[in-house]
């Protein structure tokens, strides 16, 4: 158990709708990062938060929007949901998200939300 | 950009030694991890290498060679549980961002 939750587990919606999914970071992690994991395209990093902010960005759909909140949880927004969306998304936390300098930047990786779009 | 390159499968026996290799092509480059993912679940970090040489955790052990943008992981005296796939990532920007390899499944048989 890594010490970040993610809820749901498992999503099932239609094709144009929106849904949000949740993270929980580890206890005194203060960076969440947002993964996404298909078949075709492997784990790719959609975007990272820093103690509410914004920090960087990565492959995420415009339909796609995430935030922080300041209790450091962070919930990520998927919209207009197409069949493609279907896919694994994990959450992740570190200490600092300043670079793999030490071990607090370790990321440490949620369970993860299987999202099936019909 | 940045790419990663790494064998997408490979197969053992338990009890042998089996060598993972990583190549990169990245516009930054700050380290090296590798993760362990086992069918359904979330990639678990195994290991880091920021500087050349061997790191060595238990069965374990990561290597780079940031002259020729390359690293492996090793995994000695294979046990069943090992089968899953492994990913190398690196982290090439200051704000941790992972960029992932395609991963190797890793078949370990009796």
């Amino acid at each position: 158990d890594s010490g970040v939750t993610q809820t749901p587990k498992h999503l099932i919606t239609a094709t144009g709708q929106r849904v949000t999914l949740r993270c929980s970071p580890r206890s005194g992690d203060l960076s969440v990062y947002w993964y996404q994991q298909s078949l075709d395209q492997g784990l790719q990093f959609l975007i990272q938060y820093y103690n509410g902010e914004e920090r960087a960005k990565g492959n995420i759909l415009e339909r796609f929007s995430a935030q922080q909140f300041p209790d450091l949880h962070s919930e990520l927004n998927l919209s207009s949901l197409e069949l493609g969306d279907s896919a694994l998304y994990f959450c992740a936390s570190s200490g600092s998200g300043q670079g793999l300098s030490s071990s607090t930047d370790t990321q440490y990786f949620g369970p993860g939300t299987r999202l099936t779009v019909l | 950009g940045q790419s990663l390159e790494q064998p997408s499968e490979v197969t053992a026996v338990e009890g042998a030694i089996v060598q993972i290799n990583c190549t990169y092509q990245t516009s930054g480059f700050y380290g090296l991890s590798w993760y362990q993912q086992h069918d359904g679940g979330a990639p678990t970090f195994l290991s880091y290498n920021a500087l050349d040489g061997l790191e060595e955790t238990g069965r374990f052990s990561s290597f780079l060679s940031r002259s020729d943008s390359y690293g492996y992981l090793l995994l000695q005296e294979l046990q069943m549980k090992d089968s899953a796939s492994y990913f190398c990532a690196v982290d090439g920007t200051a704000g941790n961002m992972l960029t992932f390899g395609g991963g190797t499944r890793l078949m370990v048989k009796p």
